[in-house]
């Protein structure tokens, strides 16, 4: 069975752009949530979808956003890019709530 | 929210010896989950164990929810046990992944 998958591996933008990140949870993972991991903050929650609804949302600003499509699959995006916002952005599925989680290998976003 | 904090923060460990690794939460909590981050930066989910023993080969887990903390235990580490452990709850009352991490702990084992 593949893993959580999460593309792009590594991304490159400039302050004031936007970006798209991707994830493909585990087959049969209704539970798709996203962190975000820096030196300073280390890992942080952003957003939890199931069913396609946004169940939870961590303490991050309105630039960050997200979805879930029905085949579970959920992308995550950051408006009006901030240098702050270099980080590794992981994603995680689990079959239901409240169950063990499984991570991708994250996306690398530089900022510059 | 619920704070996790983590014991040691780094721990350096020569090839074949055992450590413990400790996890407080300042709340009860639903969910309680082991994770090894690698060097490549992959977490990879060790035990979820929000009450009571596990083991898996070399390693083992136990969380006493009652007194708020759990431990991980490494036997006769391997420089493959090299990375970052985190710990991460999710408070009692609450459905959902929305995860607190704790800060690590940062291993390292010479051969």
């Amino acid at each position: 069975k593949a893993g959580v998958t999460q593309t792009p591996r590594y991304l490159i933008k400039t302050r004031g752009q936007q970006v798209t990140l991707s994830c493909s949870p585990i087959s049969g993972h209704r539970s798709v949530s996203w962190y975000q991991q820096t030196p300073g903050q280390g890992l942080q929650f952003l957003f939890e979808y199931f069913s396609e609804t946004q169940r939870n949302k961590g303490n991050f600003p309105g630039r960050f956003s997200g979805r879930q499509f029905s085949n579970s699959r959920s992308e995550m995006n950051v408006s009006t890019l901030e240098l702050g916002d270099s980080a590794l952005y992981l994603c995680a599925s689990s079959r239901a709530r409240d169950e063990k989680l499984f991570f991708g290998s994250g996306t690398q976003l530089s900022v510059l | 929210g619920i704070q996790v904090e983590q014991s040691p923060p780094d721990l350096i460990l020569q090839e074949g010896a055992n450590s413990t690794l400790r996890c407080n939460f300042s709340d009860s909590v639903n969910n309680l989950q082991w994770f090894h981050q690698n060097p490549w930066g992959q977490l990879i989910n060790l035990f979820y164990i929000p009450s009571g023993t596990k083991q898996n080969g070399r390693l083992s887990a136990t969380t006493v929810a009652t007194e708020r903390y759990s431990l991980l235990y490494i036997s006769s580490s391997q420089t493959t046990d090299s990375g970052v452990y985190f710990c991460a709850v999710f408070p009692a009352g609450n459905a959902g992944n929305m995860l607190t991490f704790g800060g690590g702990t940062r291993l390292m084992v010479k051969p």
